[in-house]
Order: C-alpha cells, then sequence, then structure tokens
C-alpha cells in the first residue's frame, strides 16, 4: 500500500495567518492527490484534486500544489472557519489511503 | 441539488453483519463511481472500496476483502456496503462518496459529494 504521510499533524495559527500543510506519499503518485477539510461532526468537504485544482465553490484562498511525492495545501489568509482537519489521499493506485490528518486549530 | 442520503444508526453484535444504503438525489447514480470511507472515533478516513454502479464493477481494499460487498440497485438510485463478521474495531461512522468525474473518467479524481455517515456500533 501505498503511505501518506501529513505534517504537521497538528497546527496553531490564528486568524489572517498563512499556513502550509505538506503530504508525502511513499511512491510515487504523479498529482492523483486531493486535499479534504473535515469539521467535528461532518463528512469531509473536497477542497483541491488533482494536486492543485481548486473544487467549484471553494475560496481561493486554498491553493495545492506539487507532484511525485510531495505536496502542499496552503491557506493563503485563515478564516475562522477553516480551523479544522486537513486530510490528504491518493487515487493512484488501490487502496486509494489518507493521510493522518493535520488538525488546525485557533492559537 | 445533489446529495447522498444514507441509512440510520445501526447496533449490532460481534459476529453480525450490517447492511448500508446510500440514496442519490439530483444525479443519475450511475453516472458516477461511488465510494465507500469510513472513520472510527477520533480517528483518521479509511477508504474501503469503490462500486462503478453502471456495470456494477468493484474494487475493494484488501483490508475488507472477503467480508465486505458493494451493490448497487439503480432503479431506486441506492448504493449499498455490506459488511459482514464484524468486530469491536468495526464501530466508526461509514460514509458514500460520489467520485468526481463522470464514469468515463474513473474514479480518480476525489469525491465530491459525501452522504452524512452513518454510525455502526459493534458491542
Amino acid at each position: 500500500d501505498i503511505q501518506m504521510t501529513q505534517s504537521p499533524s497538528s497546527l496553531s495559527a490564528s486568524a489572517g495567518d498563512r499556513v502550509s500543510i505538506t503530504c508525502r506519499a511513499s511512491q510515487t503518485i504523479n498529482n492523483y492527490l486531493h486535499w479534504y477539510q473535515q469539521s467535528p461532526g461532518k463528512a469531509p468537504k473536497l477542497l483541491i484534486y488533482s494536486a492543485s485544482r481548486l473544487q467549484s465553490g471553494v475560496p481561493s484562498r486554498f491553493s495545492g500544489s506539487g507532484s511525485g511525492t510531495n505536496f502542499t495545501l496552503t491557506i493563503s489568509s485563515l478564516q475562522p472557519e477553516d480551523f479544522a482537519t486537513f486530510y490528504c489521499q491518493q487515487t493512484y493506485d488501490t487502496p486509494h489511503t489518507f493521510g493522518q490528518g493535520t488538525n488546525l486549530d485557533i492559537k | 441539488q445533489v446529495h447522498l442520503v444514507q441509512s440510520g444508526a445501526e447496533v449490532r453484535k460481534p459476529g453480525a453483519s450490517v447492511k448500508v444504503s446510500c440514496e442519490a438525489a439530483g444525479y443519475t447514480l450511475s453516472d458516477y463511481y461511488m465510494h465507500w470511507v469510513r472513520q472510527a472515533p477520533g480517528q483518521g478516513l479509511e477508504w474501503m472500496g469503490w462500486i462503478n454502479p453502471n456495470n456494477g464493477g468493484i474494487k475493494y481494499s484488501q483490508k475488507f476483502q472477503g467480508r465486505i460487498t458493494m451493490t448497487r440497485d439503480t432503479s431506486i438510485s441506492t448504493a449499498y456496503m455490506e459488511l459482514s463478521s464484524l468486530t469491536s474495531d468495526d464501530t466508526a461512522v461509514y460514509f458514500c462518496a460520489r467520485a468526481r468525474d463522470i464514469v468515463a473518467s474513473g474514479p480518480f479524481y476525489g469525491m465530491d459529494v459525501w452522504g452524512q455517515g452513518t454510525t455502526v456500533t459493534v458491542s
């Protein structure tokens, strides 16, 4: 199975901050990498697909980059509603593994 | 409006089976792959498999091979996930999630519509 490792596992930040979360795959996954946001008690929400494509309806402060094995999710200016847990997922091969998650909370 | 409606919470004894349903609304079930993902309490997301509702093709995570079955009934726009030989480790919220792109593109571009989740408790 392809292992997905996110860093950091947790992050404290303030509204208005710029933050980045990284995701590393144990082997190349081309750009079959997607980012999700999950708030407590809710289903995940697709933010970025294919490494860098912004899902319809998602604010432009979210962006994704990378290819191969190293990927980054960046939030340019944190808003109060952004504090949640973020997951990366690869769909290059099955099982379509997720990273362990990054918990973003308010400093 | 596109959405997925899942069946209600279930409680099962160890060794039993559970079948979760996922009704598609606002689009044609056959037009998009359907994934199933679960989340144990306080844990991360775990991909379980997908079904191609157009032809019934399936792909399961090897972890669940032999005790998971995904099916669909296109006449009522509903996908199903059945898990057998339950243990306490199967206690989780189970989500269905639609693949982002139409079935001809494959299940590779993320999951854009999610059900509300079904809590399964094994005790």
